[in-house]
This record gives structure tokens, sequence and C-alpha cells, in this order.
């Protein structure tokens, strides 16, 4: 079964600091896609990133960077320099093609917290 | 740049009473979902809707619920006689394809549902 898991469910942090968000997943898909959201305090899903199971490059966009392993079936999630405002929920979240719907399956979350 | 709307943004209601939720998706899109989020858990998927019908439904998604389409714009999830655990944030999202080759998951604000 489609699965994602997200081991950390609280990250602290001091500004400035960089940190490392985990997501493991399991599919039987050989196409598949993966995302990451942003949950802040006021609750919307912001989306960050999408990435398709062929692309294995690394993204890096402004502070954040993502790094995709199909190896160990990974899509890790790096923000450097944190600032206050990337306090929130961070999901990971992989498409689910077993009811051929495009579902998406999520983590349980991280949530991280930046302290000034 | 188009956006899933959802009405209302916050509904408190008695427990044993009907409610509606409302989702507008974005106008050319063809499939439509709704997700459900426990406070401090993980978003969950509920339903899935395509050309007029369920495609996809999990198991919490119980006689209890019902989606429709009724106008060809709005994309409503019913909940007939809500119970206290239906209380949860509900997203709607929508997707021109079930595949993301070249798009994101496209979420909705959120309805926070409050049963009292």
């Amino acid at each position: 079964a489609q699965k994602v898991t997200q081991a950390q469910t609280e990250i602290s942090v001091v500004e400035k600091e960089d940190v490392t968000l985990d997501c493991v997943y399991e599919t039987r898909d050989t196409t598949y896609y993966l995302f990451w959201y942003k949950q802040p305090p006021s609750g919307e899903l912001v989306f960050l990133i999408r990435r398709n199971s062929f692309d294995e490059q690394n993204e890096i966009s402004g502070r954040y960077s993502w790094n995709f392993q199909k190896s160990t079936s990974s899509f890790n999630f790096t923000i450097t320099a944190s600032q206050v405002v990337d306090s929130a929920v961070y999901f990971c979240a992989l498409s689910d093609s077993s009811g051929n719907t495009g579902k998406l399956i999520f983590g349980q979350g991280t949530t991280l917290q930046v302290k000034p | 740049e188009p956006e899933v709307t959802q009405t209302p943004s916050h509904q408190v209601t008695q427990m044993g009473q009907e409610v509606i939720l409302r989702c507008v998706p974005i106008s050319n899109h063809l499939y439509f979902y709704w997700y459900r989020q426990i406070l401090g858990q993980k978003v969950e998927f509920l339903v899935s809707f395509y050309n007029n019908e369920i495609s996809e439904k999990s198991e919490i998604f119980d006689d209890q619920f019902s989606v429709e389409r009724p106008d060809g714009s709005n994309f409503t999830l019913k909940i007939r006689s809500t119970k206290l655990e239906d209380s949860a944030m509900y997203f709607c999202a929508s997707n021109l394809m079930r595949t993301y080759l070249n798009t994101e998951a496209f979420f909705g604000q959120g309805t926070r549902l409050t049963v009292v």
C-alpha cells in the first residue's frame, strides 16, 4: 500500500539554523509524484513543490531545497537559515494511483518551530 | 491565478444537524476531491469525483456523507447528521487530470467545521 512517513513529529530550532525535514515513502508505482505543503497556523495548505519519479535532480528555491533519492525512497526538505515565519506544519504527500483517481496520501506532518 | 474557493471558512453546527460545505473548483478542472484533517492530525482523503459520480471513497466516507456537483460549478460535501467527531478542517481540491505531470494539486483554503 502507498504510505508516507514523516518520522519527526516536532522540530525546534533557533533562527538562522538550517533544518531538514525527512520524508520516506512507499509505493509500487513506477510513475508517481511527491509534494511538500506548508500549513501555517491559519490552516490553509500552501503548495511548495511537486516532483515526479523520473526527475531525481535536487531543487533549490531560495532558502528551500529538496533532496529526492529513489534508492532510499526519500524526499527530504531543507530550510537554510530558518526564520520565524517558517514556523508551521509541513506535510509530505504522494500521489496514489491505486484507485486511478489522483488522490494524495499525506504523511503525519512535522511541526517546525523556529525561535527568535 | 486560478484558485479553489471554499465557503464558509468556519462553520459551527449542533450535533445531529446537517451541514453542506461548498467548493468552487477551478473552472476547467475535471477531478474533484474532499479531504479531512482532524485537529493536529494528517490530511486524509475522503472522496474523489469525476464525470458526475464518485470515483473513489475512503472508509471514512460512510453513508452520512454525500457529494454532488449540482450546477456544474459548485462541488458540495454534505454531512447528514453531524457527530462530534466530524469536527475537522475540510479541504476541497481539483485537478485538470488525475496525474500531476504538469500541475500541482490545487487545494482550497479549507472549511473549519466545529460540531458542538
